[in-house]
């Protein structure tokens, strides 16, 4: 079974703080992503990378940077955090694109007051 | 362009009874659906995923046939337990070069004693 893990699991911070999520994923997979879900909304792309040093944009990207830095880990960035940006954020790894399933992390809760 | 409905945001059946989630899609390409379940507090995980026409796949007890006539990728069980309640959510592979999933928005299924 694919392993992703995430951290922190939990994070609270106030409007106009900088937030780093983190994620590492240990099966050499080459696409990792990071996702927001939300109620109502379901989960919604906001960055993936297909190997270290690569960045593409997701569907919801406004307000986030993301960095590749090796293959294994994946950082999401909040440089301004606003309260819009609370909400529950996974991390995903998988294989390839289109048919490959995708492993995601545990989730991290984040709070912007 | 390419998208999942879920018609049903909240499923409450009796356990033992059947159940059936819909979801439906469109997209230009060759379609490649997936259903994930998420139990409370835990990351999604993929439950099946199919891309062939009027062929039922299975895995563990819940059954999806893609019926690329009606647009249609249903999530089915005989008998619900008390195990299932979960959000599931429907995925579509999209079209084009990059073939990101586009989630569909999660039916939540409560089973009930």
């Amino acid at each position: 079974e694919a392993a992703v893990t995430q951290s922190p699991r939990n994070k609270v911070t106030v409007t106009g703080g900088n937030v780093t999520l983190s994620c590492r994923q240990t099966n050499s997979h080459n696409y990792m992503y990071w996702y927001r879900q939300d109620t109502g909304h379901g989960l919604r792309l906001i960055h993936y990378s297909y190997g270290a040093g690569n960045l593409q944009i997701g569907d919801v990207p406004d307000g986030y940077k993301a960095t590749r830095t090796t293959q294994e880990d994946f950082f999401l960035l909040l440089e301004l955090a606003s309260p819009s940006q609370t909400s529950l954020y996974f991390c995903a790894s998988s294989a390839g694109l289109g048919a490959e399933t995708l492993y995601f992390g545990s989730g991290t809760r984040l709070t912007v007051l | 362009g390419d998208s999942v409905t879920q018609t049903e945001g909240l499923v409450t059946l009796t356990k033992g009874l059947p159940v059936m989630l819909n979801c439906t899609y469109q997209t230009t390409y060759s379609p490649f659906l997936f259903w994930y379940v998420q139990h409370l507090n835990e990351a999604p995980k993929l439950l099946l995923k199919s891309s062939t026409d009027n062929k039922r796949t299975e895995h563990q007890g819940f059954y999806a046939t893609l019926h690329k006539s009606s647009s249609s990728f249903h999530l089915q069980k005989s008998s619900v337990q008390l195990s299932d309640s979960a959000l599931y959510f429907c995925a579509l592979r999209g079209s084009g070069n990059t073939r990101k999933l586009i989630f569909g928005l999660g039916t939540t299924l409560q089973v009930q004693p």
